[in-house]
């Protein structure tokens, strides 16, 4: 298993400013990603960040709107861009710490945003 | 394209009852499928797994998951209902040929009263 801390827990942001969460794991970990929970639908994956390579994202997110990095294994942020309250959303990470499509992930306690 | 289908959106049960949350799935080879819970103000914690063998898949917390090829179903079961269960369950599937991303269902909600 795997420890995962997400920065911040919540906030309240105004429309068109950004916010960068920070995905903190306790070990090292190959793949790492980002889900979007919107109230009361389910997860929906933006993007898959592996370090050293550029993330990979889902039909329908764009780097520009959620710019990612991943700059070592324990580590990843993701920022929310030129926000709206479309955006208002929980946004979770998550590890797979062994490659192969059997391995479950583990999230974080994700982060609630809400856009005025 | 894969997916994952969760028909209820709240499931109610008296607790020390049997539970039954119900998942189907679609995929376009054999599946691997997960069960996670979200507790209020939480993330999802891993409840269990289906790979290959054993159609019955015993996990976490006393529950319980009946995969079922023909019927394309893997419905997660509890024997007792506590009324700790109460949380929001996720149902999700991956292909289990090369490596594919994470689909999954839409939740239902789990209430036990006492």
């Amino acid at each position: 298993s795997a420890v995962i801390s997400q920065k911040p827990s919540r906030d309240i942001c105004q429309r068109g400013t950004s916010l960068t969460i920070q995905c903190q794991v306790d070990s090292q970990v190959t793949m790492m990603f980002w889900y979007r929970q919107q109230p009361g639908q389910s997860l929906t994956l933006i993007a898959t960040a592996n370090q050293g390579s550029e993330a990979t994202y889902e039909s329908g997110f764009v780097i520009d709107k959620f710019p990612i990095s991943r700059p070592n294994l324990t580590f990843s942020t993701l920022t929310v861009s030129n926000m709206s309250p479309e955006d208002s959303s929980i946004y979770l990470c998550s590890v797979e710490p062994s490659w192969g499509g059997y391995n479950e992930q583990f999230f974080g306690p994700g982060t609630r945003l809400t856009v005025l | 394209a894969q997916s994952v289908a969760q028909p209820e959106d709240q499931v109610n049960v008296a607790e020390g009852n049997p539970l039954t949350v119900k998942c189907t799935y679609s995929v376009s080879g054999n599946p691997y499928l997960f069960w996670y819970v979200q507790y209020p103000n939480r993330g999802l914690q891993f409840l269990l797994k289906y790979i290959t063998g054993d159609n019955l898949v015993k996990g976490s917390y006393g529950f319980e998951a009946e995969f079922n090829k023909s019927q394309t179903s893997f419905h997660l079961k509890k024997p007792s209902a506590l009324v700790s269960d109460s949380a929001l369950y996720f149902c999700a599937v991956r292909e289990n040929s090369g490596y594919s991303t994470l689909t999954f269902g839409k939740g239902t909600m789990l209430l036990v009263s006492p």
